[in-house]
């Protein structure tokens, strides 16, 4: 596609519920990592893929979250029984190579828990 | 541990004048230093990288970056700023596992 695609642009849940957000990377893209941001914070690592390969969960926050890219395209970040303090912008980020080279973000997923 | 660090949250700017954000880095080995500006409601975009080479990065919409490894910076410049440069920066670095760490952002804002 023409840019990263994140769905759902907006999600509002109550707590205790299940999550899933989705991220259609860069058509191409090798990596792609996912981010959670706090309003007035920088982007938080959470966990990238090379392909479909799992390269680095260390940065989600416990067990709750979860992440895959079972083809090595679209990912979905899942969180379980949803708390308050999972309240945020969630963003994915592509790149082309594995080298590290420059991130492209998708506009991010609001979530709130209710 | 690989950190960035932006010490000033809010840089206010005349519009014409020279910008400067200021970045600070902490890493283990050659760093990969980026900065990222991101517009309301918007995704961060790409604005410059340093990887190797000459310490004066150039990159879009007019902005520069300097290196400077004896004080660990990795400042973003800008010799003329516009109105629509003001927007949330950030500064990061990429370790040897291909994470980036973002800094807190700092918040540009260049008045007419």
């Amino acid at each position: 596609g023409a840019g990263v695609s994140q769905s759902p642009r907006y999600k509002v849940t109550k707590r205790g519920q299940d999550v899933a957000l989705r991220c259609d990377p860069i058509s191409g893209h090798v990596s792609l990592y996912w981010y959670r941001q706090a309003l007035g914070q920088g982007p938080e690592f959470l966990t990238y893929f090379n392909y479909e390969a799992q390269q680095d969960k260390s940065g989600l926050p416990n067990d709750r979250f979860s992440a895959e890219r079972p083809e090595g395209s679209i990912s979905t970040l899942t969180i379980q029984r949803t708390e308050q303090r999972d309240s945020a912008m969630y963003r994915c980020a592509s790149s082309l190579g594995t080298g590290g080279e420059k991130l492209f973000f998708g506009s991010g997923t609001q979530l709130s828990v209710l | 541990a690989q950190s960035v660090a932006q010490p000033e949250d809010q840089v206010n700017v005349a519009e014409g004048n020279p910008l400067t954000v200021k970045c600070t880095y902490s890493v283990s080995g050659n760093p990969y230093l980026f900065w990222y500006v991101q517009y309301p409601n918007r995704g961060l975009q790409f604005l410059l990288k340093y990887i190797t080479g000459d310490n004066l990065v150039k990159g879009s919409y007019g902005f520069e970056a300097e290196f400077n490894k004896s004080q660990t910076s990795f400042h973003l410049k800008k010799p003329s700023a516009l109105v629509s440069d003001s927007a949330l920066y950030f500064c990061a670095v990429r370790d040897i596992g291909n994470q980036f760490y973002f800094g807190t952002g700092t918040s540009l804002t260049v008045i007419p």
